[in-house]
This record gives C-alpha cells, structure tokens and sequence, in this order.
C-alpha cells in the first residue's frame, strides 16, 4: 500500500510544452505539499493545502499551478516549461497539527 | 530568520564506524519541530524522527541517536556501526506549528564504504 504516489516518475519533455503531475495520498491527511528539489539536492516548498486550500505559495513563477479536487490528491500543472524547471518534485502529507510530512517517491522532471 | 545549517557537505567512513551528522537551526520561536529525513540514492525521501522543542530527551532508535541540544541550537543524528545500506542523503528539516512547511537544511551525503 503505497502511501504517498506520484506520477510519472521520470517526465523528459521539450520547453514550452505544459505537463502535469499527480499526487494521491491515502493517509487520512488534511495537508499537501509540492516541494522541489534541485540539482544540488536542495529541497525547497513550493505550495501547501490544507483541506484543499491554497495555505502556502512560495513565490513560484504562475506558470505552476497547482489543483488540489479533494483533499486525498494534489496535482501540478506546469506551463511553458523552461530549462530551469528540471528538478525533481516530490508531493508529501501530514496531519496539519502533526507536522510530520511523509513524501511520494518525486518526479525527476527534465526539460530539453 | 529561520534556517538549518548542515555545514557537512559529505562524510565518507567505513562500515562499522561510528558518525555524527550535525546539524544546527536558527528560530526565536520557542515551540517549533526538529525532522531528520534520509534520501538514499533510489530518491525517496523516509522519515527518521521528529523532535518538539519541548523534549529535549535524546532518543535511540536501534544503531540511531540524536542529540537535542537547545543550549546550542543543535539536533545531531549518531549512527553507530554504520553499513553500507545507510549511504544517503540526510537532511535536517524545521517547522513550526500551522507553519505548514518545512525548511530543510542542505543535506549531508554519507558514503559507507565496505
């Protein structure tokens, strides 16, 4: 029973195209996250939901939006992708009050 | 400011050896929540522990410890006998309470070495 899933797991795609990624948790969580991880390993917030709404966005170009439809899943659309964008992301869940955040297994993004 | 210092970019031993990674925060908060996270090189990211700036206990956890010092604002994680199988990425994470999100230091790479 996987926890916190997240596909794809690879993404390679072209700039300029839009991708989604997707997030399903089945925790019971009330919380989600996009975090980002660079090439250097550096993990960084992105968004959080709390019960579908937008709680945090950490100065992320709009081209990143995020769609949470109910509280068990949280997507993220990217348009006009840019070299930049390679990373991997990783989607995670907690209990708000908890604080303790478990990850899905990220999606390495590469944008050629 | 709210940070996390891990100032060990990398550590490399060898099996059985013992290892501290260090790590040290910077908050005036007084309530706020320590992680440590272990990324091996498969990518995943697994939860260690989570320390509440109201619990100073150390804990162990088998071959795992970690030191909760307010005194110096640190949470250092001992591994004892290392092997092989614990070559990862360890990150010190801090989050606050409704602060929802964590701010991760920049993480050490250990390399156990047979």
């Amino acid at each position: 029973d996987t926890a916190v899933s997240q596909t794809p797991k690879y993404l390679v795609t072209q700039m300029g195209n839009d991708k989604s990624i997707k997030c399903e948790q089945n925790l019971g969580h009330d919380t989600m996250y996009w975090y980002k991880q660079d090439s250097k390993k550096f993990l960084k917030i992105m968004f959080s939901y709390n019960n579908k709404e937008l709680i945090i966005n950490e100065t992320v170009p709009n081209r990143f939006s995020p769609k949470s439809p109910d509280k068990a899943h949280l997507n993220l659309h990217i348009n006009s992708l840019e070299l930049g964008d390679s990373a991997v992301y990783f989607c995670a869940s907690s209990l708000r009050d908890k604080e303790e955040a478990f990850f899905g297994q990220g999606t390495r993004l590469t944008v050629v | 400011a709210q940070k996390v210092t891990q100032a060990q970019t990398e550590i490399s031993v060898v099996e059985k050896e013992d290892v501290t990674l260090d790590c040290v925060y910077e908050t005036r908060d007084t309530t706020y929540y320590l992680f440590w996270y272990k990324q091996p090189p498969s990518g995943e990211l697994v939860f260690l522990i989570r320390r509440n700036s109201f619990d100073e206990q150390n804990e162990i956890s088998g071959r795992y410890s970690w030191n909760f010092q307010k005194s110096t604002s640190s949470f250092n994680f001992t591994i004892t006998a290392s092997q092989v199988v614990d070559s990862a990425v360890y990150f010190c994470a801090l989050s606050f309470p409704w602060g929802d999100k964590l701010i991760f230091g920049t993480g050490t790479r250990l390399q156990v070495f047979p």
